[in-house]
């Protein structure tokens, strides 16, 4: 256990549907972030959440929208996607440096199990 | 941007030493080291914030050569628990990547 959990742990949806992942962190941490994991493909960052604010999106298609409620909650909302979106859904969470400091990732992150998204 | 590991995979007999490097063409700002074992999540090596810093905890330890944008991990006396994939994250400018991965297995 990491301190980070994740619902569902395996989601099936299809094309049409809209479904969402959620994450939460029991470590008191103040960044959240949202990671892609294909096969034979490295981890992608796909948001960051820092003070509850998004400061990355990396390009992601607009189809995953995340939300941020509070610094222990994270949430993917997932609509309209396809077969290539297939994916492990990593959470994680760190603390962050400060609002001035000059490096964000200076800190550990915790990952969540994931979730296994199959698009049918 | 995305930093490039090596090599891809490697196999150890128990009690072998190994060394995964991550290069990058980018300044790096940090390097994070993770380890990810077969359908579980990473889970935290070590961080490394500056040129020239060096850290290591039981038998795995890692470097940053800031200068040459790379950063490497050393595996000593490698044990069976060892075997994972092994995953640099390294931050360049304001974003953070995650390198290719090597997968690294033990064997008695």
């Amino acid at each position: 256990e990491t301190g980070v959990t994740q619902t569902p742990r395996h989601l099936v949806m299809g094309m049409t549907n809209k479904k969402s992942l959620k994450c939460e962190q029991h470590l008191g941490h103040n960044a959240m972030y949202w990671y892609k994991q294909s096969a034979k493909k490295p981890l992608e960052l796909m948001f960051v959440y820092n003070f509850k604010e998004q400061t990355e999106n990396n390009s992601v298609p607009s189809r995953f929208s995340p939300e941020c409620p509070n610094s222990s909650h994270l949430f993917l909302h997932l609509h309209t996607l396809q077969p290539e979106d297939s994916a492990l859904y990593l959470c994680a969470s760190s603390r962050l440096g400060g609002r001035d400091s000059p490096f964000l990732f200076s800190y550990e992150q915790y990952f969540g199990p994931g979730t296994r998204l199959t698009v049918t | 941007q995305q930093p490039v590991q090596s090599p891809q995979a490697v196999i150890l007999r128990e009690g072998e030493d190994a060394v995964i490097n991550c290069s990058s063409s980018k300044a790096l700002y940090s390097v994070h080291w993770y380890r990810q074992k077969h359908g579980e999540a990473p889970v935290f090596l070590m961080i490394l914030l500056k040129g020239g810093e060096q850290k290591g905890h039981d038998k795995i330890s890692a470097s940053f050569n800031e200068k040459k944008q790379q950063s490497s991990l050393y595996l000593t006396a490698s044990q069976l628990s060892y075997s994972g994939t092994y995953f640099c994250g390294t931050e360049i400018g304001n974003q953070f990547y995650f390198g290719t991965g090597t997968s690294l297995t033990v064997i008695p």
